[in-house]
């Protein structure tokens, strides 16, 4: 049975950073990209970022780039994002993803003084 | 980035069938296909189906997607209460490099 499991998300003044991680368990983790997908509260899904098999090509959206990193530990079957410089609307819950195939249950940032 | 268009809500009776749509491009739908996504209210989304209009296991044949141009669908048969929810899809975008979502259809059950 497959299981993603995020960790590191909480509350956060504006300015600060948390790293969350996500464990993967039941399939093929190095195989695959992935992606970190957010949902601000009463909102839809966005796309934050994604990063290839081996972690050598990654990708964001506009609004996060330069501030946020993705990463990888294929041996542990990590996913990880550094998140600096957060702002109150980068308040949501973040999911660790393959859209196409899995989701996991989410870990709930929150950014406010 | 720019997103999918998905009609903000949808009612149909217990027992009848929905069919959801969601609006694209060349870019993603058009081209990469679209998955869709369940979520109920307080839960992580579910996958309904994968870009390619198969089914995960575990998901009822009342549910099959299927796509014509820029536009995929999602048809439900024999609603049940259960399957109110939002209903999302996405796509991977291959001129934006990223996956983009549609703002989801809030199906009503009546």
């Amino acid at each position: 049975e497959v299981h993603l499991v995020e960790s590191g998300g909480g509350l956060v003044q504006p300015g600060g950073s948390l790293r969350l991680s996500c464990t993967a368990s039941g399939f093929a983790f190095s195989n695959y990209w992935m992606s970190w997908v957010r949902q601000a509260p009463g909102k839809g899904l966005e796309w934050v970022t994604n990063l290839n098999p081996d972690g050598s090509g990654e990708y964001y959206v506009d609004s996060v780039r330069g501030r946020f990193t993705t990463s990888r530990d294929n041996a542990k079957n990590s996913l990880y994002l550094q998140m600096n410089g957060l702002r109150a609307e980068d308040t949501a819950i973040y999911y660790c993803a393959d859209p196409d195939s899995y989701w996991g249950q989410g870990t709930l940032v929150t950014v406010s003084s | 980035q720019a997103g999918l268009t998905q009609p903000p809500s949808a009612s149909k009776d217990l027992g009848q069938t929905a069919t959801l749509t969601c609006t694209g491009n060349s870019d993603n739908v058009g081209s990469q296909g679209a998955a869709w996504l369940l979520q109920h209210q307080g839960h992580p989304p579910r996958l309904l189906s994968y870009r390619n209009n198969n089914r995960p296991s575990g998901i009822s044949e009342r549910l099959s997607a299927s796509r014509s141009g820029n536009t995929a669908s999602l048809t439900i048969i024999g609603l049940l209460p259960e399957d109110e929810a939002d209903y999302f899809c996405s796509a991977w975008d291959t001129s934006l490099g990223a996956w983009v979502f549609g703002g989801g259809t809030k199906l009503t059950v009546l």
